[in-house]
């Protein structure tokens, strides 16, 4: 059973280009959410995605915006990097109801912004 | 505002010793969940344990247990007899109880575990 699966795992960028981070949540779950972790932090809320709709967002400009897939799969996008865009970025997922609060995280993407 | 605060940057031990590991948390909602993750070197944040709000048992499991008390916001992480095997970070993190808000987690801001054989 593969769990959360996350695409590429490193990145480089220049200011002002955009990007895209792929995640394949672990089968059975339809909740997609997706945090940044900067050097030495702990990792920040960025949104929250299920039944293909933006649900609940972080403090992040709207230069981050996203998307759910009919399988249940998810990508971030970021527009006009910034340097501080630089940050591992985390996609978890889990099961929607109350029986199961347990979010599972993939590795990660690391990007870098040059 | 939810918060989350592990004082502990980092923390250095020898292999064998037991280490606690400091949560506090400051929330108004009156139910919710606690959790802890640990981080290898890898990137992937492990699942350790969840604990919601109305229950303040102690918990055990192998080597590792955890005491919360909801008097003080503390949820705090003890590692019994470490391994080097122990070695991450660890966050402790905080949700709202509510299937459209436990996606979201308040996080600390980690405590390095190094150690050493």
């Amino acid at each position: 059973d593969a769990g959360v699966t996350q695409s590429p795992t490193h990145l480089i960028k220049t200011r002002g280009q955009q990007v895209t981070l792929r995640c394949s949540p672990k089968s059975g779950h339809d909740t997609v959410s997706w945090y940044q972790q900067a050097l030495g932090q702990g990792p920040q809320f960025i949104f929250q995605y299920y039944e293909e709709e933006e649900r609940q967002r972080g403090n992040f400009p709207d230069r981050f915006s996203g998307h759910q897939f009919p399988n249940y799969s998810s990508e971030l996008n970021v527009n006009a990097l910034l340097l501080g865009d630089s940050a591992l970025y985390l996609c978890a997922s889990r099961a929607r109801g109350w029986a199961d609060e347990k979010l599972f995280f993939g590795s990660g993407t690391q990007l870098s912004v040059l | 505002a939810q918060k989350v605060t592990q004082a502990q940057t980092e923390i250095s031990v020898v292999e064998k010793e037991d280490v606690t590991l400091d949560c506090v948390y400051e929330t108004r909602d009156t139910t919710y969940y606690l959790f802890w993750y640990k981080q290898p070197p890898s990137g992937e944040l492990v699942f350790l344990i969840r604990r919601n709000s109305f229950d303040e048992q102690n918990e055990i499991s192998g080597r590792y247990s955890w005491n919360f008390q909801k008097s003080t916001s503390s949820f705090n992480f003890t590692i019994t007899a470490s391994q080097v095997v122990d070695s991450a970070v660890y966050f402790c993190a905080l949700s709202e109880a509510g299937s459209s808000n436990t996606g979201k987690l308040i996080f600390g801001q980690g405590t390095t575990l190094q150690v050493k054989p």
